[in-house]
């Protein structure tokens, strides 16, 4: 199993502000995913995030608006940029093993 | 285009009852389909795994079955409970590539 913590756990933004997502695993993974929800919507992939290489983004997601980093095996962050009302989502991080997905909390982001 | 689709609309049963959830997908080769619970507020848990070569799995009162020609999955909870409340996710890997899709779920609630 992988235990995976997030901060913050919500938080509520005015528009045209930045919020950085954290992400910690209690191991050492190759890579680490990164969720949208949507009120009322299934999770959404934004990108893949694996140590020492940029981020994959799925289409509609650009690195503009929601840069990543990873600088080592168990840390990841999210930036949601310049955000809109539309942004208003909650983001999850998480982790693959033995064919196995393991999310974290989430962050609960309202943007006014 | 690849698309997941389960119940639309949300499950009420009693307590006891068996609730039975449907997963159906197009434009998928799954190497294996994957179900999740989701509580308010929290991210999705694993709960079950089936592969493309098996028709059903059990794990205590859940059991899944595995249709890759009529490309579908059931998942029942049997001897239902109120602590059983939640939505319901099924989720695909393709056979090509690690990254799982996810239905919009299915939210069941067990009245006592």
């Amino acid at each position: 199993s992988a235990v995976i913590s997030q901060k913050p756990s919500r938080d509520i933004c005015q528009r045209g502000t930045s919020l950085t997502i954290q992400c910690q695993v209690d191991s050492q993974v190759t890579m680490m995913f990164w969720y949208r929800q949507q009120p009322g919507q299934s999770l959404t992939l934004i990108a893949t995030a694996n140590q020492g290489s940029e981020a994959t983004y799925e289409s509609g997601f650009v690195i503009d608006k929601f840069p990543i980093s990873r600088p080592n095996l168990t840390f990841s962050t999210l930036t949601v940029s310049n955000m809109s009302p539309e942004d208003s989502s909650i983001y999850l991080c998480s982790v693959e093993r033995a064919d196995t997905q393991y999310f974290g909390p989430g962050t609960r982001l309202t943007v006014l | 285009s690849q698309k997941i689709e389960q119940n639309s609309e949300a499950l009420n049963i009693q307590e006891g009852k068996t609730a039975t959830l449907t997963c159906n997908y197009t434009n998928y080769s799954p190497a294996y389909l994957q179900w999740y619970r989701q509580d308010p507020g929290r991210g999705p848990v694993f709960l079950l795994l089936i592969r493309e070569n098996e028709k059903e799995k059990r794990k205590e009162r859940l059991k899944v079955t595995f249709d890759t020609t009529l490309k579908q999955s059931l998942f029942h909870i049997t001897a239902s409970q109120p602590a059983d409340s939640a939505t319901y996710l099924c989720a695909l890997e393709g056979s090509n590539d690690y990254k799982l899709s996810f239905g919009a779920g299915t939210t069941v609630t067990v009245r006592a």
